[in-house]
């Protein structure tokens, strides 16, 4: 069965400070990646997203992630961080069957920002 | 374009009472999903349809049934509430499958006394 596994629960960095969250995942083929950004009282918003190609994938507010099959990961970077970007982060990942998305999700990360 | 609403925000529930989650989206998608979010557990799906007139269980869907009556609006029913259904629901839809990307609604608190 395919899961994930986001290990820091809260994370707390300076404003201007880079930052890496991290996930792993256990899947038994080559999956779909996702990391979604949840502000407090909202729904999900789409960071970014794998599926093949190019292991580095770019996505939106200035932030990327890399696919590491080898080490089952699919950490999600960003090289300065802003207050704005204090929220939950999300890292999913699942099958598509007949179009549908099945993810399976990370138990999420806190971010907090120190100014 | 209100993209995807839910209605209501908030609901208190004694156990045993019925009610439904509406979920509606402007965007003419295709695909539409339940999820119920708790704490440290992140997101599970408990339903989703793939097109009008079409549904089909996620993760946990023991205790819920839903609707794709009319291709903009997804119904989530709970017909005996229990206090283990208390939880914060988001409804997503997306314009195809595969990875097209799916658009959140705000989310509706219920809790099950």
């Amino acid at each position: 069965a395919q899961s994930v596994t986001q290990p820091d629960i809260h994370i707390t960095v300076s404003e201007g400070a880079s930052l890496e969250l991290r996930c792993n995942y256990s899947y038994g083929a080559t999956p779909y990646l996702f990391w979604y950004v949840q502000s407090p009282g909202q729904g999900l918003q789409l960071l970014l997203k794998y599926f093949s190609g190019d292991t580095l994938v770019q996505g939106i507010k200035g932030f990327e992630a890399e696919f590491k099959r080898s080490q089952s990961s699919f950490n999600l970077r960003k090289p300065s961080v802003h207050w704005s970007d204090a929220a939950e982060y999300f890292c999913a990942v699942g099958p598509i069957i007949q179009g549908a998305q099945k993810l399976v999700f990370g138990q999420g990360t806190r971010l907090t920002i120190n100014p | 374009n209100a993209g995807v609403t839910q209605t209501p925000k908030f609901r208190v529930l004694k156990t045993g009472q019925s009610m439904t989650l509406l979920c509606a989206q402007d965007m003419n998608h295709e695909y539409m999903y339940w999820y119920r979010q708790d704490p440290g557990m992140g997101l599970r799906l408990i339903h989703y349809s793939v097109g009008e007139g079409t549904t089909a269980k996620g993760e946990v869907p023991d205790g819920y049934n839903v609707s794709r009556l009319k291709k903009q609006n997804f119904l989530l029913g709970l017909e005996s509430a229990a206090p283990s259904q208390t939880s914060v629901y988001f409804c997503a839809s997306s314009y195809g499958g595969n990875t097209d990307t799916q658009y959140f609604g705000p989310g509706t608190r219920l809790t099950v006394l």
